[in-house]
């Protein structure tokens, strides 16, 4: 089946150390985005890229660092920086967006806590 | 800055009911729009979108209006199930040169009474 993997889906770590974030997607999209989810609210931007090797800041990106050295995987790190890391991390994929306006789909989600 | 909302944060709904769920968007520029379910630990997951040029768009038991005069947009859902229970998000393309990058609105839980 087509879609996007995050992987862990809950993840656990004390404050003061740097995570990483999977995400992986064999739909053959050339964007993948990461969004950030806390209680009761939408969604917020943390970092986008449009093609493998580019990335580009979304709303909230301090604190955090992506890499896309492969079309299909866009990993995200949570620094030590970020001041409130616990939060529901979304990944999401589509194609890109100079071709036709098109939706963005979504893993599962990894769920980040910070002691 | 500009942004997508919505006005109502929970929507209860009898079985079998129709259900409205609205969003007011504020940036002029947009010029794609989609509708999302997320379920209670899952990914927003995808029902129906409408481009700019279109004022109203039609999906299996949805329909999504959009009227640009007053830059609103509402997901109308026919015979609401108790599977249908979520929170509902709208999104926009702001049309700002960022691909398909999307901002969302806030969302409308769901609840469906049996």
């Amino acid at each position: 089946d087509g879609g996007i993997t995050q992987s862990p889906k809950y993840l656990f770590r004390k404050e003061g150390q740097n995570v990483t974030l999977s995400c992986e997607q064999n739909l053959n999209h050339d964007a993948m985005y990461w969004y950030r989810q806390d209680p009761g609210q939408g969604l917020r931007l943390i970092y986008y890229s449009q093609i493998v090797n580019d990335f580009q800041k979304g709303d909230i990106a301090e604190g955090y660092s992506v890499s896309r050295e492969k079309k299909e995987s866009f990993p995200l790190t949570v620094t030590s920086a970020q001041k409130n890391p616990t939060a529901f991390y979304l990944c999401a994929s589509s194609l890109a967006g100079w071709v036709n306006r098109s939706p963005l789909h979504f893993g599962n989600g990894t769920r980040l806590t910070v002691t | 800055g500009e942004s997508v909302g919505l006005h109502l944060p929970t929507l209860s709904v009898q079985e079998g009911d129709n259900s409205i769920i609205n969003c007011a968007y504020s940036n002029s520029a947009s010029d794609y729009f989609i509708w999302y379910k997320q379920e209670s630990g899952k990914g927003p997951q995808f029902i129906i979108d409408i481009r700019s040029n279109m004022d109203k768009r039609q999906g299996q038991r949805v329909t999504v209006l959009l009227n640009k005069t007053v830059k609103h947009l509402s997901l109308q859902i026919a015979a609401t199930q108790p599977g249908d229970s979520a929170v509902y998000f709208c999104a926009e393309n702001p049309n700002n040169n960022a691909g398909n990058m999307l901002t969302f609105g806030g969302g409308t839980r769901l609840m469906v009474k049996p």
